[in-house]
Parts: structure tokens; sequence; C-alpha cells
């Protein structure tokens, strides 16, 4: 497509269920991010996955976080056991850079809204 | 490891007056910066970057900012602000070298008044 999608838009989950957002990177685009935005604050790196390299998951708060993605194309992120301080807006962005390209700028999602009740 | 910090959580400045927005950064190596602008219920959008060479990065919307190595900073300005540039700017980092994500700041909003 176009630009980059994630499904769905906004989610409602009770608190303890497990829930998948689905990011559809830009075709072609190598790198791909996960960020979470908690309402009023800034951007909270969550993973990273760069071409077939080991995703860098430093940012991943707990291990109910995870993440994949398979080849360069569709990545989904797993929130297991969720809890009511999940509930943000999940933003997924990719771009073109590789080792070699680190300048190239990411391209950002419209994010899904979690919502944990 | 590489960090960004945006001093200010909130900007106000009068409609037509030039704007700054600070963003100071901290990195092991040389850095490749990027300010990003995200409206109300809108994605991030990308401004302008800096790579190398000219210190003055020319972007978006009449955008601009200026790396300054010695002071490790990468300020946004534009010389005169509009109300319809009120939204929630973001810097970013990331490293030369290696496999690194983008590093994020925590966000400067800035409100424009008429």
């Amino acid at each position: 497509g176009a630009g980059v999608s994630q499904s769905p838009s906004n989610k409602v989950t009770e608190k303890g269920k497990d829930v998948e957002l689905r990011c559809d990177p830009i075709s072609g685009h190598t790198a791909l991010y996960w960020y979470r935005q908690r309402l009023g604050q800034g951007l909270e790196f969550l993973i990273y996955f760069q071409g077939n390299s080991a995703p860098d998951k430093s940012g991943l708060p707990s291990d109910r976080f995870s993440a994949e993605r398979t080849g360069e194309s569709v990545s989904t992120l797993t929130i297991q056991r969720t809890q009511q301080e999940d509930s943000a807006v999940y933003l997924c962005a990719s771009s073109l850079a590789r080792t070699g390209t680190p300048w190239t700028e990411a391209f950002f999602g419209q994010g899904t809204r979690l919502t944990v009740v | 490891a590489q960090s960004v910090a945006q001093p200010e959580d909130q900007v106000n400045v009068a409609e037509g007056n030039p704007l700054t927005v600070k963003c100071t950064y901290s990195v092991s190596g040389n850095p490749y910066l990027f300010w990003y602008v995200q409206y109300p219920n809108r994605g991030l959008q990308f401004l302008l970057k800096y790579i190398t060479g000219d210190n003055l990065v020319k972007g978006s919307y009449g955008f601009e900012a200026e790396f300054n190595k010695s002071q490790t900073s990468f300020h946004l300005k534009k010389p005169s602000a509009l109300v319809s540039d009120s939204a929630l700017y973001f810097c970013a980092v990331r490293l030369h070298s290696g496999n690194t994500p983008l590093v994020f700041g925590k966000g400067t909003r800035l409100s424009v008044i008429a």
C-alpha cells in the first residue's frame, strides 16, 4: 500500500486477555519499529526489526510483550495478560534504513489505540 | 546508548513571532537527527533531518533546524509561527553505525496563539 497500515485502529479488551496488533509496512522497507505512546506522553521505543538481523528487543517493558515479523513484511505485536497500564496508542513505523543507509526517515502508521478495561 | 532530551514540555508563542523548539542529544558516535510533528488525532509526520554537511537544514512547512555539534543540539526553528503550527513536536536520533533504532525525545507541545 501507499503507507504504513495498522489494524485494528481501536481495540478495547478486558484485563487479562491477550491482544494482537498488526502492522503492514511500506513495501520494500527493511526496517520496522514499534513504539508506545501513553496519553500525553512521548514515544517509548519497544522493538526494532532490521532485515534478517536479530531484532532489538531492548525496549519491551516485560515478558508479556513480544513481536514477530515475517521476512520484510507484516509484523504483529502481542501483549499477553493485558493490564490497565498497557492502555496506550501503539505506533508502527517503517523505513528503508539499512546498515549502510541509516539516515533514511521512518514513516508512521496511524496507530492502534488500545484500551484495557 | 543514544538519547534525546527536549527540555520544554510546552512552548507558547504568538502568531507571527519566531519559534524555537529545543533538542539536545547524547550519542557515542556521529548522529543522524530528525524532527517529526504530530497533529491532533494524526500520525507522526517527518519534518526534516540532518545527515552531514551544512549545519542549517530546511524542511517542510517553513521549518528549519540547526545542528550544533559542540553543544550537541538540534533546535527546530521557524521565522514566523502560524496557528496551524500548533502540534506536538518530536526530536529523534540514530547512530551512523550499526543496526540501532530511532530514539525519540518526549516531545514538546507547541501552542501558537492568534
